[in-house]
């Protein structure tokens, strides 16, 4: 199985930072790379798919990239409704393993 | 627009069954893989089961194969998710999530989720 690791495990920031979230997996995964949202007591809701196709209704603010093993997220104005936990999934293959997650806070 | 909703939980002995059901609605449902998601309380998500869109092929985490089976009735669009050999571990909210593709992909849909309690 594909493992994936995320960092940090949490984040605190103010709102306008630039906020950079990243994902390793255990082996290549092309572009097969997706990111959730998912905010308290709430389902995730999907951000990106195949690393940096947003997901209608996402805004620009929203961005992935990377390739093979290392993919990141960033937020590039953070807003008040972003503070939440972020989830990478690899989709190149089942099991469709997730990371840990990562906590953005406010500062 | 797609909708998603998930039933059947609820308050399951240790060793005991619950079956769970997703209804689909919005979308040609045989064409795109299912998967079931879960969360324990205060952890992460975790991938649980996954099938493709006609049904033929199905996938679990080790953490439940043999113990849960999943199938899918495209005359209904309709998901299931049946949870034998029950254990404390298992107590989790669960989704039922859409793939944006026939087999391996990401989730573009979610349901709301619900909640299987084991616990005696």
């Amino acid at each position: 199985d594909i493992q994936m690791t995320q960092s940090p495990s949490s984040v605190s920031a103010s709102v306008g930072d630039r906020v950079t979230i990243t994902c390793r997996a255990s082996q290549g995964i092309s572009s097969w790379l997706a990111w959730y949202q998912q905010k308290p007591g709430k389902a995730p809701k999907s951000l990106i798919y195949t690393t940096s196709s947003l997901q209608g209704g996402v805004p620009s603010r929203f961005s992935g990239s990377g390739y093979g093993t290392d993919f990141t997220l960033t937020i590039s104005s953070l807003q008040p409704e972003d503070f939440a936990t972020y989830y990478c999934q690899q989709t190149n293959s089942f099991p469709l393993t997730f990371g840990g997650g990562t906590k953005v806070e406010i500062k | 627009e797609v909708q998603v909703l998930e039933s059947g939980g609820g308050l399951v002995q240790p060793g005991g069954s619950l079956r769970l059901s997703c209804a689909a609605s919005g979308s040609t449902f045989s064409s795109f893989a299912m998967s079931w998601v879960r969360q324990a309380p205060g952890k992460g998500l975790e991938w649980v089961s996954g099938i493709s869109g006609s049904g033929d092929s199905t996938y679990y985490a080790d953490s439940v194969r043999g113990r849960f089976t999943i199938s899918r009735d495209s005359s209904k669009n309709a998901l299931y998710l049946q949870m034998n050999s029950l254990r404390a571990d298992d107590t989790a909210v669960y989704y039922c999530a859409k793939l944006t593709a026939y087999s391996a992909s990401a989730v573009d849909y979610w349901g709301q989720g619900t909640l299987v309690t084991v616990s005696s």
